[in-house]
């Protein structure tokens, strides 16, 4: 089973800043990566697919990039609904998994 | 627009079964795949499974193999997991999701979830 192992575990920043959050699988998974944000008692919600692909609704201050091993999800201007865990998750191997998350918290 | 809507919660005893359901709305129920993805308290997310109601078929994480079984009722647009000889260590939030497939290969992502469901092992 292929593994994601996410960096940083936790990200401390200021409304407005930028939050770089880093995904990356132990073996490749082409461009076959999702990103969930998920808040306290709720449920994950998808940002990205596809690597790069913004899901409905979501805005354009979410970008992902990156493909085979290394994936980024680029929050480019912090606001504060924004404040919440990040999980990534691949689909290029069977079974689907997640990383452990990355949680971005209010510096 | 699909809308997954869960059971409420659970509390079982060590040993026992638990069923959950996943009603969808929206959408045709029979044409999408529904996964269920568990969290325990603090931790990260964990798929157990999935299902293709039209085919009636469904696989497994490894790990629960033997001890799952996910079913789908068309009629009702309702998918349901059910879950034997619980321990401690299943107490968790269990969600169900829509899969969503690339048509250039690969699996599924997620999208979107029910509410979830917490399960709650504990004699």
């Amino acid at each position: 089973e292929i593994v994601l192992t996410q960096s940083p575990g936790t990200l401390s920043l200021s409304p407005g800043e930028r939050a770089t959050l880093s995904c990356r699988a132990s073996q490749s998974v082409s461009s076959y990566l999702a990103w969930y944000q998920q808040k306290p008692g709720q449920a994950p919600r998808l940002l990205i697919y596809g690597a790069s692909n913004r899901a409905t609704g979501i805005p354009d201050r979410f970008s992902g990039s990156g493909s085979g091993t290394d994936f980024t999800l680029t929050i480019s201007g912090l606001e504060p609904e924004d404040f919440a865990v990040y999980y990534c998750q691949q689909y290029g191997g069977s079974p689907e998994t997640f990383g452990q998350g990355t949680k971005v918290e209010i510096k | 627009q699909v809308q997954l809507v869960q059971s409420g919660a659970e509390v079982k005893n060590p040993g026992s079964s638990v069923k959950v359901s996943c009603k969808a709305s929206g959408g045709t129920f029979s044409s999408y795949t529904i996964s269920w993805v568990r969290q325990a308290p603090g931790q990260g997310l964990e798929w157990v499974g999935r299902i293709i109601p039209i085919a009636a078929r469904a696989n497994y994480a490894q790990k629960f193999q033997g001890r799952v079984t996910i079913t789908a009722d068309i009629s009702t647009t309702t998918a349901y997991m059910e879950l034997s000889s619980l321990t401690s260590e299943d107490t968790a939030v269990y969600y169900c999701a829509r899969c969503i497939a690339t048509p250039t290969g690969g699996g599924n992502w997620f999208d979107p979830w029910g509410q979830g469901t917490l399960v709650t092992v504990s004699s």
